[in-house]
């Protein structure tokens, strides 16, 4: 199916276990970025890329790994697992001709999220 | 501080009854706008987006977002709000040469009763 996927949709886990979330995309858009969303504060970047090896930190990136070998995947790891990252994780892309000139912000395509519970 | 604000946590608005959802912003610069919405268990859709020029904006659903300066503001409205409308509402704000970061707002809930 064409899109953004993301799994798994829900994900219950414990603390100190490491977690991984996948994002899917199958435009080849050039961008692609995690946030998570937070009850009382909006969605916050974790990390963002580029292009296939290039990844930089967003607003909360400590906690959280990254990689992507390959365009269309942007997994996010969380090496070991900790109650305050129980949260909604969105995964976003955005093709590199919606850039938006000079500033470098993209208008961006949400996958439908992946829910994460830390016991 | 930069931020984004949007003052109503929840609304509630009647079938058929117009709506308007408020965004402020503070920045030094005029920001690129965003509204994107999210119904239940879904990922957020962009609704509309102000980059330049005309400061009334339309977007899909029948949505409209007007740009004002002079308040730093970025106001969604609807003037006839469907029951399909109630789901999540978010500003976010894109800077000039801040790489590839959005700033959202904490969100807006809209309930729509019959």
């Amino acid at each position: 199916d064409a899109g953004i996927t993301q799994s798994p949709r829900y994900k219950i886990t414990e603390t100190g276990r490491q977690v991984t979330l996948m994002c899917h995309q199958t435009w080849s858009h050039s961008y692609m970025f995690w946030y998570r969303q937070d009850l009382g504060h909006g969605l916050r970047l974790i990390y963002y890329s580029a292009a296939a090896d290039i990844t930089d930190k967003g607003e909360v990136p400590d906690g959280y790994v990254v990689s992507r070998s390959k365009t269309e995947n942007f997994p996010l790891t969380l090496e070991s697992a900790t109650r305050s990252q129980t949260s909604v994780y969105f995964c976003a892309s955005s093709d590199r001709r919606e850039r938006i000139p000079r500033s470098g912000a993209n208008v961006l395509t949400f996958g439908a999220g992946s829910r994460l519970t830390v016991l | 501080a930069q931020s984004v604000t949007q003052p109503d946590i929840h609304i509630t608005v009647s079938e058929g009854a117009s709506l308007e959802l408020r965004c402020n912003y503070s920045y030094g610069a005029t920001p690129y706008l965003f509204w994107y919405v999210q119904s239940p268990g879904q990922g957020l859709q962009l609704l509309l987006k102000y980059f330049s020029g005309d400061t009334l904006v339309q977007g899909i659903k029948g949505f409209e977002a007007e740009f004002k300066r002079s308040q730093s503001s970025f106001n969604l409205r609807k003037p006839s709000v469907h029951w399909s409308d109630a789901a999540e509402y978010f500003c976010a704000v894109g800077l000039l040469n801040t790489g590839n970061q959005f700033y959202f707002g904490t969100g807006t809930s809209l309930t729509v009763i019959p």
